[in-house]
């Protein structure tokens, strides 16, 4: 079992519509990534968050420690949101240090339909 | 102010040869990350340095493949012997920090094809 799964694989919505992507990982983490990358480019982050709830723009992204559970929004989708979204957590504790070392989801592929 | 660089863009080899990829990070990062994405999945860690040192390389899948940073500052990643597995898009990540978990800054990649 990989240590950070996302769902869905493949999204596809229209134009307008309310976007959810989940991510669940396995292990203790200091602080989840939320990453955009589009195709033949590089990646963006998106969101750092190790509590709560960010904000920017359209998206949204929260997490729960607890659970070991993340969530990625884009509300009023476009077109123009048609990429990959990774998650990836970080700060992953191995003998009592942690660092900056990301593991990944396999990313969730998302086209958005005009 | 600039950011992550990596030179070549894309590069094109043979099985069996060299070949070295640089990667520029933000000055004044002491965090340095390479990582490697292979077609349709997510990037995999192979090596991440701390000023000059290597902290953790657990990540590279064997000996043919090393990285340095000699200055604390640009990284080359050398792959010897190249493998048509070795195909993938090469990343590197910098960050101001090691000790707190920081935001991590993406290079373009470098897209490696070996024949």
């Amino acid at each position: 079992k990989n240590e950070v799964e996302q769902s869905p694989q493949n999204l596809t919505a229209q134009e307008g519509e309310f976007i959810t992507i989940n991510c669940s990982y396995s292990v203790g983490i200091s602080a989840l990534h939320w990453l955009q990358q589009h195709p033949g480019g590089g990646i963006v982050s998106l969101f750092m968050l190790s509590s709560g709830k960010k904000k920017h723009g359209r998206l949204i992204a929260t997490i729960n420690i607890q659970e070991k559970h993340s969530s990625l929004h884009i509300t009023a989708s476009h077109p123009r949101d048609s990429a990959v979204y990774i998650c990836a957590v970080g700060g992953t504790y191995a003998g009592g240090t942690s660092y900056g070392k990301l593991t990944f989801g396999q990313g969730t592929i998302l086209t958005v339909h005009p | 102010g600039a950011g992550v660089s990596q030179t070549p863009s894309n590069k094109v080899t043979e099985k069996g040869k060299y070949v070295e990829l640089r990667c520029d990070p933000i000055s004044g990062h002491t965090a340095l990350y390479w990582y490697r994405q292979s077609l349709g999945q997510g990037p995999e860690f192979l090596i991440y340095f701390q000023g000059t040192g290597a902290a953790d390389d657990s990540g590279l899948p064997n000996d043919r493949f090393f990285a340095v940073r000699p200055e604390g500052s640009v990284s080359t990643l050398k792959i010897q012997r190249t493998e048509r597995g070795d195909s993938a898009v090469y990343l590197c990540a910098s960050s101001v920090t090691r000790d707190r978990v920081d935001e991590q800054f993406f290079g373009p990649g470098t897209r490696l094809t070996v024949l």
